[in-house]
C-alpha cells in the first residue's frame, strides 16, 4: 500500500499567518485520487481539495492545493480563527486507500 | 438531501463482534461506494474497508484482512461494517463515509459511532 507522509505534525501560528502542510507519498499517486481534508474535534473530516488541487463546494479561495507524483502541498494563505484544526492527505491506489498522520495547526 | 446515519455507541468484551449500521437516505445505496474509516482516541484516521470505487466490489486494509466485513442491504438502505475478534486496540470512532459528488474522495460523512473494547 501507499504510505502518506505529512510534515509538520505541528504547525504553530497566529491568525493571518501562511500555513503550508506537505504530504509526501512512498509511491506515485494518481492526482484525481488524491485530496486534503480538515478535522475538527468531534466533528467528521471535511474534504477541502479534491483532485490534489480542485476546492470542494464551499471551501474558501485561501485555500489551495498543488503538487503531483509524490509530493503534494496544502496551502492556507491567511489563517482564520476557524482554521485551526488538523489535516489530513489522503489518497486512493491499488485497491487501498490511505491517509497522512495529520498535521495539526494549532494558535501560537 | 443525502443523509448517512450510523447506529448507536457499542460496547463489546476482548474477543467478541460488532456490527455497526450506516443508513443512507436521499439516493440509491447502490449508486454510491460505502467506505469506513476508523479513529482511535487521540489519533488520527485510518481506512478500514468499503467498496471499490471501480468495480464495487468489497476491498480492505491489509490491516483488517480477515476480520472485517462490509456489506449493504439494499432493501433496508444500509451499509454494514463488522469486525470481529475485538482488541482493546479496536476501540475508536468508526465513520461510514462515501463519494457522493463523484469527486473521488469522500465528501459525505456520516456522525461516527464508538466502539469500545473493554477487557
Amino acid at each position: 500500500e501507499i504510505v502518506l507522509t505529512q510534515s509538520p505534525g505541528t504547525l504553530s501560528l497566529s491568525p493571518g499567518e501562511r500555513a503550508t502542510v506537505s504530504c509526501r507519498a512512498s509511491q506515485r499517486v494518481v492526482s484525481s485520487y488524491f485530496a486534503w481534508y480538515q478535522q475538527k474535534p468531534g466533528q467528521a473530516p471535511r474534504v477541502l481539495i479534491y483532485a490534489a488541487s480542485r476546492r470542494a463546494t464551499g471551501i474558501p479561495d485561501r485555500f489551495s492545493g498543488s503538487g503531483s507524483g509524490t509530493d503534494f502541498t496544502l496551502t492556507i494563505s491567511r489563517l482564520e480563527p476557524e482554521d485551526f484544526a488538523v489535516y489530513y492527505c489522503q489518497q486512493y491506489g491499488s485497491s487501498a486507500w490511505t491517509f497522512g498522520q495529520g498535521t495539526k495547526v494549532e494558535l501560537k | 438531501q443525502l443523509q448517512l446515519v450510523q447506529s448507536g455507541a457499542e460496547v463489546r468484551k476482548v474477543g467478541a463482534s460488532v456490527k455497526v449500521s450506516c443508513k443512507v437516505s436521499g439516493k440509491n445505496l447502490i449508486d454510491l461506494s460505502i467506505q469506513w474509516v476508523r479513529q482511535a482516541p487521540g489519533k488520527g484516521l485510518e481506512w478500514v474497508g468499503g467498496f471499490d470505487p471501480g468495480d464495487g466490489e468489497t476491498i480492505y486494509a491489509q490491516q483488517f484482512q480477515g476480520r472485517v466485513t462490509v456489506t449493504l442491504d439494499t432493501s433496508a438502505h444500509t451499509g454494514y461494517m463488522e469486525l470481529t475478534s475485538l482488541r482493546p486496540e479496536d476501540t475508536a470512532v468508526y465513520f461510514c463515509a462515501t463519494d457522493f459528488t463523484g469527486i473521488d474522495c469522500f465528501d459525505l460523512w456520516g456522525q461516527g459511532t464508538m466502539v469500545t473494547v473493554s477487557s
